[in-house]
C-alpha cells in the first residue's frame, strides 16, 4: 500500500470554477502535510501547510485536514490558467527524524480559459 | 537571501561515468534533504543529511550512490557507474532544523541525462 496516495489526473476544470485535490495517507500519526505546486521543468514550491483537523484558508486556497479519515484536500477558488501545474500532497510521518517528507504521486490540474 | 542552490542544473553522462551533484542550503539552514523524480513520477526521498552527519539513508540504492554534508562546502551526491536508469531530476531541499514546522524548501534540481 503505497504512503500517500493522489489521483493523477488530469483534472481539468473551467477557469473561474472550485478546483478539488484529494490526497489520503497511510500512517495514522503523521502530524503535519504540506501542499506544493510543480510547474513542469521546475521545482516543488510550497502553497499550504496544515497541522490540525479542519480548514485552512490562504487567499484562494483552502486545505483540508481530516486526521481520522487520513485525507487532506486542497480547494482552489477561481481556479485560473495559470494554476495549471501538478500538485503534490506531502506528509511529514510521524516515524521519521526531521522534516523528511514522503509525497504523493501529483495530481495535475488543467485550468481550461 | 538566497535559496537553494544547485549545481549543475544539467548534465549529461555516458553509462559507467560519475556523475556529481551539488546542494548549497538556504543561508541559517543546517538539514538538507535529497529527493530523486522520475518523468512523470513524484518526488521519492533518498537521504537526510546534517552537517558531517547521514540521519537517514533509507531510500538511497544500496550501491552505486552516497551522500555527503561535509562541515564547509556543499552538500554532494554522488552517483558511480551510472545507467541509464539513473536519468532523473534530483532536487535537494533544505530546513533549518528538526522540528521547525516541517517546510522545506526546494532547489530548482539538477537533470541528469544518462546516455
Amino acid at each position: 500500500q503505497k504512503e500517500v496516495e493522489q489521483n493523477s489526473g488530469p483534472l481539468s476544470v473551467p477557469e473561474g470554477a472550485i478546483a478539488s485535490l484529494n490526497c489520503t495517507y497511510s500512517d495514522r500519526v503523521s502530524q503535519s502535510f504540506f501542499w506544493y505546486r510543480q510547474y513542469s521543468g521546475k521545482s516543488p514550491e510550497l502553497i499550504m501547510s496544515i497541522y490540525s483537523n479542519g480548514d485552512k484558508e490562504d487567499g484562494r486556497f483552502t486545505a483540508q485536514l481530516n486526521k481520522a479519515s487520513q485525507y487532506v484536500s486542497l480547494l482552489i477558488r477561481d481556479s485560473q490558467p495559470s494554476d495549471s501545474a501538478t500538485y503534490l500532497c506531502a506528509v511529514n510521518m510521524g516515524n521519521n527524524a526531521g522534516n523528511m517528507l514522503t509525497f504523493g504521486g501529483g495530481t495535475r490540474l488543467m485550468v481550461k480559459p | 537571501n538566497a535559496g537553494v542552490m544547485q549545481n549543475p542544473r544539467h548534465l549529461v553522462r555516458r553509462r559507467g561515468q560519475e556523475a556529481r551533484l551539488r546542494c548549497s542550503p538556504m543561508k541559517g539552514h543546517s538539514h538538507v534533504y535529497w529527493y530523486r523524480q522520475l518523468p512523470e513520477e513524484g518526488l521519492k526521498f533518498m537521504v537526510y543529511l546534517q552537517k558531517e552527519n547521514i540521519i537517514d539513508e533509507s531510500g538511497m540504492p544500496k550501491e552505486r550512490f552516497s551522500a555527503e554534508f561535509p562541515k564547509e562546502g556543499p552538500s554532494i551526491l554522488r552517483i558511480q557507474q551510472v545507467v541509464r536508469g539513473d536519468s532523473a531530476a534530483y532536487f535537494c531541499a533544505s530546513s533549518p532544523r528538526q522540528g521547525s514546522g516541517g517546510e522545506l524548501f526546494f532547489g530548482e534540481g539538477s537533470r541528469l541525462t544518462v546516455l
